[in-house]
């Protein structure tokens, strides 16, 4: 069973400027979670989404959002781009909202010049 | 808020040692817990996890015990390799309908020398 899968891996953009991520959950899971890691926040929660619902919001700005499709693949937007969004960003699937098994991907690299 | 705490990094161990990394948690509820292992250049992977009090997760020889009296979920290894290297993530789950997003610890990173 394919796993994960996070496109593209990685990403440069400039301040201003807006970026799209996508994630492609395993087979079967309905459920996608996004994450921003860096080093020195560590790992925080963005949002959740189930059944293309958003179930899950972490503490983020309004220029972070996302969406889930029919065939639970998940997308994150983020808008008018600041340094300080610079991470890693790592998409998680399951199988439902439990979270007793979540699975990771290898994330995105996104740079902010 | 639910919270999660682990011991500073980085640990440095030589092969065969004994591994111990503390995390103690904070949450309102009845969490589970969780240990992730994140090898250089990938993602998260689910080490170990345990949903209620005294229960015991293991895998690949990393056990945790789930301490409700301390609120810890202490990392165990009896002797490390080369292999382990990687950043260990403490992560806790609380239980309440609606709210049951992961929060981490900040990561610990274990290098272990030949």
């Amino acid at each position: 069973k394919a796993g994960v899968t996070q496109t593209p891996r990685y990403l440069i953009k400039t301040r201003g400027q807006q970026v799209t991520l996508s994630c492609s959950p395993i087979s079967g899971h309905r459920s996608v979670s996004w994450y921003q890691q860096t080093p020195g926040q560590g790992l925080q929660f963005l949002f959740e989404y189930f059944s293309e619902t958003q179930r899950n919001k972490g503490n983020f700005p309004g220029r972070f959002s996302g969406r889930q499709f029919s065939n639970s693949r998940s997308e994150m937007n983020v808008s008018t781009l600041e340094l300080g969004d610079s991470a890693l960003y790592l998409c998680a699937s399951s199988l439902d909202t439990s979270y007793n098994e979540q699975f990771f991907g290898p994330g995105t690299r996104l740079t902010v010049l | 808020g639910n919270s999660v705490t682990q011991m500073e990094g980085p640990v440095t161990l030589s092969e065969e040692a004994f591994l111990t990394i503390n995390c103690t948690y904070t949450a309102t509820g009845y969490p589970s817990l969780f240990w992730y292992v994140q090898y250089p250049g990938e993602g998260l992977q689910l080490l170990l996890k345990a949903t209620k009090a005294d229960d015991k997760g293991s895998n690949k020889g990393f056990e945790a015990t789930y301490r409700k009296e301390t609120t810890s979920f202490h990392l165990e290894k009896g002797s490390v390799q080369v292999s382990d290297s990687a950043v260990y993530f403490c992560a806790l789950r609380e239980s309440n309908f609606g709210n049951e997003k992961l929060t981490f610890g900040t990561g610990t990173r274990l290098t272990i020398i030949p």
